[in-house]
């Protein structure tokens, strides 16, 4: 167990919606990172954030968005769906901005 | 071409056996080198960190990496059938629009059978 929470572990929606996805760092982790990872793309840098402000960003669709909040836990909102947004949604943690990350378990999105 | 470049396997190996597993890159803004271990629907757990080249070693497993030529390798020695699972190796950049980002490879599969 890393001690990085995901929830919930598995959504299964419609194509059009929106969900949101939420992660707890470990106790102490200022950083917060999201990566997707499908059969196709493998694992993929989303975003990340410290310390409540986003620190850098990977190729992540404008129809997706975080945000840190004061108790350090993140939220990932993905909208519009579509179907090949399906994937795992994985949160990590750090202490600082570049150290080694840990995995959380993560969210299972199914679009239908 | 992918910025890390990893064999997806899938490698087959008996009970006991050395594994090398792989990975390059064309980066070479890449600082730090991390392996990871994926379980079947899991999420990826750390095995090792390495900042510089050479050699890191921890148990039964040792990190290897060689700047010059852009390549890290990971080895488990005596391999046991619950070291079945994929394998990442990831790549960070400690500074600029990058910080804090990592490249994974596209994982290679290690099946280690009794």
């Amino acid at each position: 167990d890393s001690g990085v929470t995901q929830t919930p572990k598995h959504l299964i929606t419609a194509t059009g919606q929106r969900v949101t996805l939420r992660c707890s760092p470990r106790s102490g982790d200022l950083s917060v990172y999201w990566y997707q990872q499908s059969l196709d793309q493998g694992l993929q840098f989303l975003i990340q954030y410290y310390n409540g402000e986003e620190r850098a960003k990977g190729n992540i669709l404008e129809r997706f968005s975080a945000q840190q909040f004061p108790d350090l836990h993140s939220e990932l909102n993905l909208s519009s769906l579509e179907l090949g947004d399906s994937a795992l949604y994985f949160c990590a943690s750090s202490p600082g901005g570049t150290d080694t990350q840990y995995f959380g378990p993560g969210t299972r999105l199914t679009v239908l | 071409q992918k910025e890390v470049e990893q064999d997806p396997g899938p490698l087959s190996v008996p009970e006991g056996a050395i594994v090398s597993l792989n990975c390059t890159y064309s980066n070479s803004a890449f600082q730090y080198f991390m392996w990871y271990r994926q379980y079947s629907r899991k999420g990826p757990e750390l095995l090792m960190y390495t900042y510089s080249s050479g050699n890191k070693e921890d148990g039964r497993f040792t990190a290897q990496v060689d700047k010059s030529s852009k390549y890290i390798s990971l080895f488990i020695r005596d391999s046991q059938p619950s070291d079945s699972a994929t394998y990442l190796c990831a790549m960070g950049i400690a500074g600029g629009t990058s910080y804090g980002k990592l490249t994974f490879g596209q994982g290679t599969i290690l099946t280690v059978h009794p």
